[in-house]
């Protein structure tokens, strides 16, 4: 398995609260993804990162930011928390150019109550 | 624009049977398909890339540009092969497009 690590893998949170998900590799891959999973509508890509501090925004980024200071670390975080944001999340790395694999890391399960 | 379209939310096989899980893909370019495999409550999982053309678990997918299709098969179902699985498109920008997943069970 890749050496992906997402925190927190649960939590549950309050409607209007800030939350922050971390992702971090070991890996050094370049390009870093945080997607999430809901039912009927697979993994939608929300941002991601295709190097320190190189950010852009996917399909569902609203209501998401992003940052990464280091290679291995991308961080997702919901500014102000909403129930059509609970969701699975998923993290993801890859290297560059075709023929490289991206491997995901095991979710973050987050429920805004 | 990049879309993936997995017609069926749910196929159910007997066990032993033949299963094939469909993909179809709209790409202006020349794209890089993917099957991923998820169970239950876990990391999704390569299964195949079209460009190794290899066989893993017993399951075959080859790339159709003229149908835009990549459908998933396996000659005969195994119960652990009861999961869910997504067709997934990379194209410009080193990012993958997902199709909305087929969940397979196999039946005894």
């Amino acid at each position: 398995d890749a050496g992906i690590t997402q925190s927190p893998r649960h939590k549950v949170t309050e409607t209007g609260t800030p939350v922050t998900l971390r992702c971090h590799q070991t890996e050094n891959h370049r390009y870093m993804y945080w997607y999430r999973q809901d039912p009927g509508h697979g993994l939608r890509l929300i941002h991601y990162s295709y190097g320190v501090k190189d950010t852009d925004k996917g399909e569902v980024s609203d209501g998401y930011s992003v940052s990464r200071s280091k290679t291995e670390d991308f961080l997702l975080t919901l500014e102000s928390a909403t129930s059509s944001q609970t969701s699975v999340y998923f993290c993801a790395i890859s290297e560059a150019g075709s023929g490289n694999t991206i491997y995901f890391g095991e979710g973050s399960w987050l429920t805004v109550v | 624009a990049q879309r993936v379209t997995q017609p069926e939310k749910l196929l159910s096989v007997f066990k032993g049977a033949p299963v094939e899980l469909k993909c179809n893909y709209s790409y202006s370019g020349s794209p890089e398909l993917f099957w991923y495999v998820q169970y239950s409550r876990q990391r999704l999982q390569l299964l195949l890339r079209h460009i190794s053309r290899e066989s893993i678990k017993g399951f075959t997918a080859d790339l159709n540009k003229g149908e835009t299709s990549f459908h998933l098969k396996k000659p005969f179902a195994q119960e652990e092969d009861s999961a869910m699985y997504y067709c997934a498109l990379k194209g410009g920008g080193n990012k993958l497009t997902f199709g909305t997943g087929t969940q397979l069970k196999v039946e005894l």
